[in-house]
This record gives structure tokens, C-alpha cells and sequence, in this order.
């Protein structure tokens, strides 16, 4: 079984300001690892994902995380952020066993809300 | 354009009713999931399928019940055995049953009790 901890549930930031969202695993095998935004009223879109390879995936918005194994984190930047960025973003995480890397299981989200 | 259309968008439950919650697809996925997403929570999986014919249970799938009789449709019916429906419901889809994780999501339906 695995489990996220996503550290900060509030993150306020101003416009043009660098942002870290954190997220730290538990897994006793590999995993698949992704982050999720979701802007209010919608469903969650895909950000980006880790599956294999290089560690630091980037998304076409600006966004990069990377895997770092020995700390078991996969933190979410973005160097400087919009308005638009202001959403809850969560990160999950998936077993790479084969019959059961259908089942992400996310953390509790992460509120980014960016100011003028 | 391509997606996943769920409705109703809000929805209202009496007490002892159920009530069914749409989800269709359009994308040729083969893998539909269902989430239930409470505030400070995250998403919790409630059923999920691979292929037509076949769900199979997630975390919290008690009160709950899903059919996927056709490709395109996962429909998800919250029965009164549910003491606690008030939620946000999302229904998302994989392109293939070994892809595992959601990549489209609805937009939700929001279930409230009367």
C-alpha cells in the first residue's frame, strides 16, 4: 500500500514569485508518481507524470517536479506564477505492479492561490 | 471535441432514495473510475472498470453500485444503504485497462442531501 502526504494544505503566493508544492510518498515498491490540478467546479486534469527515466517532467504550462527516490518526494515548481495558476493541485502516486498500478491513491491537495 | 460528460451537475437526495449519477465518454477508453472527493480529503476510488461487463471495488465501495454495460457509459448509483452521500463525484477514464491511472476527468456531480 501506498500513501501521500501533501505537507502545506494553503499556499498563498504573489504574482512573478517562485512556488514549491510539496509532496512526499510511502511505497514499499516503484511507483508511478503524478501531479493533478483542478480549478474550481471541474474535474482534475493531468499535469504531469514520472513514470520511468529521467527524474525532472515538465508540463507545457511551466511546471516541473522531480523524483527524488531517497527522499521519496516529488515536489511540484513553477518559477514564476500567474493569476491563472490559482488552483488546488494534488499529487498520487501508483504501485508499477502490473494488476494493480490501476489504483492511485492522492493526497489531501494543495490550495496554490496566487495574488496580485 | 473529445471528453467525459457527467450529469446532472448538482444533484439532490432524499432520505432513503437512490439516485444515479452519469458518466459517459466519448474518448474509446476502455478503463472508466469513479472518485468520490470530500473537502481536505483528496479523491477516494469508488468502483472501477477495465472492460465492458467487469467493475471491481475501490476503497470505499459500500452503498454503492455500477453497471458498464456498454463501453461508452459507467453510470455509479448511490443507494440509501450510503448514510453519508454529500460529496463531490468525479468519473474519469484511462485509454487502455493497463494504463491504470485517470487521465480525463468530468466535471463532477455534486450530491447533497435533503
Amino acid at each position: 500500500a501506498q500513501s501521500v502526504t501533501q505537507l502545506d494544505s494553503q499556499v498563498p503566493v504573489f504574482e512573478e514569485a517562485p512556488v514549491e508544492l510539496r509532496c512526499n510518498y510511502s511505497s514499499s515498491v516503484s511507483v508511478y508518481l503524478f501531479w493533478y490540478v483542478q480549478y474550481p467546479n471541474q474535474g482534475l486534469q493531468l499535469l504531469l507524470k514520472y513514470l520511468s527515466g529521467s527524474t525532472l517532467v515538465e508540463s507545457i504550462n511551466g511546471f516541473e517536479a522531480e523524483f527524488n527516490k531517497s527522499q521519496t518526494s516529488f515536489h511540484l515548481r513553477k518559477p514564476s506564477v500567474h493569476i491563472s495558476d490559482t488552483a488546488e493541485y494534488f499529487c498520487a502516486v501508483s504501485d508499477t505492479q502490473t494488476g494493480s498500478a490501476r489504483q492511485l491513491t492522492f493526497g489531501s491537495g494543495t490550495q496554490l492561490t496566487v495574488l496580485p | 471535441d473529445g471528453g467525459i460528460t457527467q450529469s446532472p451537475k448538482y444533484l439532490f437526495r432524499k432520505e432513503g432514495q437512490n439516485v444515479t449519477l452519469s458518466c459517459e465518454q466519448n474518448l474509446n477508453h476502455d478503463a472508466m473510475y469513479w472518485y468520490r472527493q470530500d473537502p481536505g480529503q483528496g479523491l477516494r476510488l469508488i468502483y472501477y472498470s477495465q472492460i465492458v461487463n467487469d467493475f471491481q471495488k475501490g476503497d470505499i465501495a459500500e452503498g454503492y453500485s455500477v453497471s458498464r454495460e456498454k463501453k461508452e457509459s459507467f453510470p455509479l448509483t448511490v443507494t440509501s444503504a450510503q448514510k453519508n452521500p454529500t460529496a463531490f463525484y468525479l468519473c474519469a477514464s484511462s485509454v487502455n485497462r493497463d494504463t491504470g491511472w485517470p487521465q480525463h476527468f468530468g466535471d463532477g456531480t455534486r450530491l447533497s442531501i435533503l
